[in-house]
């Protein structure tokens, strides 16, 4: 998988648009780009994959630029909830479906009221 | 659908004493499951991979003498942390595949946590 780069920590407040930009320059023609959320004493959860452009999900929207050297994850109007460390990942849908995956520091955001 | 659960979610235990984590798919087979450790603030670092019917791959680092892995079915891996001590103490994360049905996801167990004294 490649190497990706994120911001270890952000902070917010309620309400608020959230965007969390991961940096991955090695990326890989058959590459995919997919977020994780951890909260605090449980395991990651599958958030969003994109592969180029836009996608959207009833959780988040990922923005991908045409050279595909970062994304940015999107957090529309965050809540206290949203507090959690976020991981991004990349790599092929082979490897991030069946093969062990590689999390980087993640970003830690902290929402606050 | 697609979930894997643990358990137990949390144990303690007297430092030379042996633990067992089991990690389940409850609704799915799983031919690769993962097993990862987390130490507080930091990331997931994987420890093995366990594949159904054959002996665990583990990292570089990883002991497989101390941490004993079976996975004995499609739905069921065993982390066994034989003879603990506290250094241990960390967060324990399964995760499993669905192998050759496809997913652009794994799907992780809510976690274990040990704390050897």
């Amino acid at each position: 998988l490649a190497k990706t780069t994120q911001p270890i920590s952000m902070d917010s407040y309620e309400g608020q648009e959230v965007n969390i930009t991961c940096s991955h320059n090695n990326i890989a023609t058959n590459d995919y780009i997919t977020w994780y959320q951890q909260f605090p004493s449980q395991g990651p959860r599958f958030i969003i994959q994109g592969y180029k452009t836009k996608v959207t999900n009833e959780v988040a929207s990922l923005f991908i630029p045409a050279d595909r050297k970062s994304s940015t994850l999107s957090l529309p109007r965050v809540s206290l909830s949203d507090t959690a460390v976020y991981y991004c990942l990349v790599g092929d849908k082979w490897d991030t479906g069946r093969r062990a995956l590689t999390f980087g520091s993640g970003t830690r955001l902290q929402v606050q009221p | 659908g697609a979930v894997v659960s643990q358990h137990p979610s949390w144990v303690i235990c007297k430092s030379g004493t042996s633990v067992k984590i089991e990690c389940r798919s409850l609704d799915f087979q799983a031919t690769t499951m993962f097993w990862y450790r987390q130490f507080p603030k930091q990331s997931l670092m994987l420890m093995a991979t366990s594949n159904e019917g054959s002996k665990a791959t583990y990292e570089q680092g990883v002991e497989k003498d101390k941490f004993l892995i079976n996975h004995a079915s499609l739905t069921l891996s065993t982390l066994t942390v034989t003879s603990a001590h506290p250094e241990d103490s960390s967060f324990y994360i399964c995760s499993a595949s669905k192998g050759a049905v496809a997913s652009d996801e794994q799907y992780f167990g809510p976690g274990t946590r040990l704390t050897v004294t």
